[in-house]
């Protein structure tokens, strides 16, 4: 089975502080992908790798960097968090290539809350 | 752009057939995506539909037609544990395996006696 590993399931940080989310996936898969769920909103890709030290923007990368310094690791930085990014966030993973049916295998999610 | 509908809210009851919908609008398809997501769980993949026509998977079905844009999740026999929620997602763009998902908003599926 695959599995991909969030490090935390609940985070309280504060206003201004630099966050880290951490995603780590056991199945060798070249893509990896940050989503970010919130009610009525639906899951909203903020950034994705498709290899090592690759990344592209999603649809909404403001205020989000991250970083792939390995294939089986994707972080998460949130620079100086804000109170509009408490949210659920949604670490996925999937093959890449020219396979178009893989499925994307997420992880448990992280809920963060920024007082 | 690209545009992902689906209802919002479904009841049904136990033991009967329910159908979620789904219509799209993107750039390029490279594939359609069912998932379930359980309150506080992650989402878990449940069906893939490439072609046209109907994807059977034990108690689930997934529809697809291309030239319509649409797609729908048929659930039989339902049971209390599928309440959940039931994202549709689209592979857009070229065909590749690398082209996140684009999800729907999803719909939440309460399942009642």
């Amino acid at each position: 089975d695959v599995k991909v590993t969030q490090s935390s399931r609940y985070l309280v940080k504060r206003t201004g502080e630099k966050v880290f989310l951490e995603c780590v996936q056991d199945m060798d898969h070249e893509n990896m992908f940050w989503y970010r769920q919130d009610p009525g909103l639906g899951l909203r890709l903020i950034y994705f790798s498709y290899d090592v030290k690759m990344k592209e923007k999603g649809d909404i990368p403001e205020g989000y960097s991250v970083s792939r310094e390995k294939k089986e690791r994707f972080s998460l930085i949130l620079e100086s968090a804000s109170t509009n990014q408490t949210s659920m966030y949604l670490c996925a993973s999937s093959f890449g290539g020219q396979g178009p049916n893989q499925p994307q295998h997420f992880g448990d999610g992280t809920r963060l809350s920024i007082l | 752009g690209q545009n992902i509908d689906q209802p919002t809210e479904m009841t049904a009851t136990e033991g009967a057939i329910v159908q979620i919908n789904c219509t799209y609008q993107t750039s390029g398809f490279n594939g359609l995506f069912w998932y379930q997501q359980h309150a506080g769980e992650a989402p878990t993949f449940l069906s893939y539909n490439v072609l046209d026509g109907l994807e059977e998977k034990g108690r689930f079905s997934s529809f697809l037609s291309r030239s319509k844009g649409y797609s729908y999740l048929l659930l039989k026999e339902l049971q209390m544990k599928d309440s959940a929620s039931y994202l549709c997602a689209v592979r857009g763009g070229l065909y590749s395996g690398n082209t996140p998902l684009v999800f729907g908003k999803g719909t939440r599926l309460s399942v009642i006696a």
